[in-house]
């Protein structure tokens, strides 16, 4: 089983900062990775598939880079909705596998 | 637009099974491009895939849970649904139907797959 260990579990960002979350793999997952945001009470929201593509309609100030095993979300400069957990999710033996991060949680400074 | 729904008891006793359906509108389930599938999240903790299935019928389980699992389809009423055996308060949880998409095709084959869009999610709560 690929195990994806995010960090830091929570990070604490002032509006208009840029918030970096890191992804790691225990194994290459090549570009296979996706990201999801989670406000409290809904669901997951794709963000980014393929490590770097953007979902529709997500904004520019998402980014994702990376492949192998390290991976990267950044978001440029934070707003106030974009407070929230954030989750990477690896697909690269799927099927029959695929598995997620622990999350980070985006919070106010 | 796509959209799913869960839908199922939101109370389960104690070693029963947890029965949930999930329903498809705006687009079709027989689509050989999608795969369909269950995630929960407990409360206060992260996301753990359930299992997944394709309209064929061929399924996909977390081997944590694939002694206790069954996902099946109904491509008439456009719904799937997950049945959970022998459930315990561990069960508790945040239930979501997701359909997985691909990356990109190449002729025929599909690659890369990762989950959009999501059901709203139903909580079920094991408790006698």
């Amino acid at each position: 089983e690929i195990v994806m260990t995010q960090s830091p579990a929570t990070l604490s960002v002032s509006p208009g900062e840029r918030a970096t979350l890191f992804c790691r793999a225990s194994q290459s997952v090549s570009s296979n990775l996706a990201w999801y945001q989670q406000k409290p009470g809904q669901a997951p929201r794709p963000l980014i598939y393929g490590a770097s593509t953007r979902a529709t309609g997500i904004p520019a100030r998402f980014s994702g880079s990376g492949s192998g095993t390290e991976f990267t979300l950044t978001i440029s400069s934070l707003q106030s909705e974009d407070f929230a957990v954030y989750y990477c999710q690896q697909y690269n033996n799927w099927p029959p596998f695929l598995t997620f991060g622990g999350g980070t949680k985006v919070e106010i400074k | 637009q796509l959209q799913l729904q869960e839908s199922g008891p939101g109370l389960v006793k104690p070693s029963e099974t947890l029965s949930l359906t999930c329903t498809v509108s705006g687009g079709s389930i027989s689509s050989s491009s999608y795969y369909w599938g269950w995630i929960r999240q407990p409360p206060g903790k992260g996301l753990e895939w359930i299992g997944s299935m394709y309209y064929s019928g061929s399924t996909y389980y977390n081997p944590s849970l694939k002694s206790r699992v069954t996902i099946s389809v109904d491509t008439s009423k456009t719904q799937f649904s997950l049945k959970l055996s022998s459930v315990t308060a561990a069960d508790t949880a945040v239930y979501y139907c997701a359909r997985q998409r691909p990356s990109y095709c190449s002729g025929t084959t599909c690659y890369s797959y990762w989950f959009d869009p999501w059901g709203q999610g139903t909580l079920v709560t094991v408790s006698s």
